[in-house]
């Protein structure tokens, strides 16, 4: 069965501080890896995509990296702001149209 | 910018009630989905569609139908609604093939009482 497993479950960072989130998966054959970012009460906004030969994306303060050989990928956020408080999710494709999704890594940011 | 929308933020429905959801998106995408998402479960599929008219059931189809009778809408029914059925609903879009241009709605949090 394919899954996906993220770590830490939620993590507390004050204001300015870096972070890395994990994400482990065992879905074959991979398509694409995706981070989302899902603020409270809203619906999940993507923030990276990356394929099998990508190893490293970033959007802004967002970088994202993916191992195909180790089916891990990890979200660094640098010089992290309130407005990062959320829950992240990894959600990665196979090579159809279905989806396995993370449980999410929840962020606190504290000034 | 792709726009999924979802009718409603929140809604609050009686047990035993027919609750429809309703998703429309503006980028003549193929791929329609309904998801549930409760903590620490994450995101769970419910039904997807890949065509109008055309419907397929996710991992957790029970309880629940869809209908697409237009390619932008994509409406979830609760036949007869039941308190375990409180949850957030997100409604996402697709482009055809591997799912690039997947897109979510706002979500819909329904609380059954």
């Amino acid at each position: 069965k394919n899954q996906v497993e993220q770590s830490p479950q939620s993590l507390i960072i004050l204001e300015g501080k870096n972070c890395t989130l994990q994400c482990n998966y065992t879905v074959s054959p991979f398509s694409n890896l995706r981070w989302y970012k899902q603020d409270t009460g809203r619906g999940p906004v993507s923030l990276t995509i990356m394929t099998f030969s990508e190893n490293t994306k970033s959007n802004g303060r967002y970088t994202a990296t993916l191992d195909a050989d180790t089916k891990q990928s990890s979200l660094h956020i640098t010089a992290s702001q309130l407005s990062d408080s959320a829950s992240y999710i990894c959600v990665v494709s196979a090579v159809d149209y279905k989806l396995s999704f993370g449980a999410g890594t929840t962020v606190t940011v504290r000034a | 910018d792709v726009k999924v929308t979802q009718s409603s933020r929140y809604l609050v429905k009686r047990t035993g009630e027919k609750v429809f959801l309703e998703c429309v998106q503006d980028m003549d995408h193929e791929n329609m989905f309904w998801y549930r998402q409760d903590p620490g479960l994450g995101l769970r599929l419910i039904y997807f569609s890949y065509d109008v008219k055309m419907k397929e059931k996710g991992d957790i189809p029970e309880g629940y139908s869809v209908s697409r009778e237009k390619k932008e809408r994509f409406s979830l029914i609760l036949e007869s609604a039941s308190t375990n059925q409180t949850s957030m609903y997100l409604c996402a879009s697709s482009l055809r093939g591997l799912g690039y241009g997947y897109t979510f709605g706002s979500g819909t949090r329904l609380t059954v009482v």
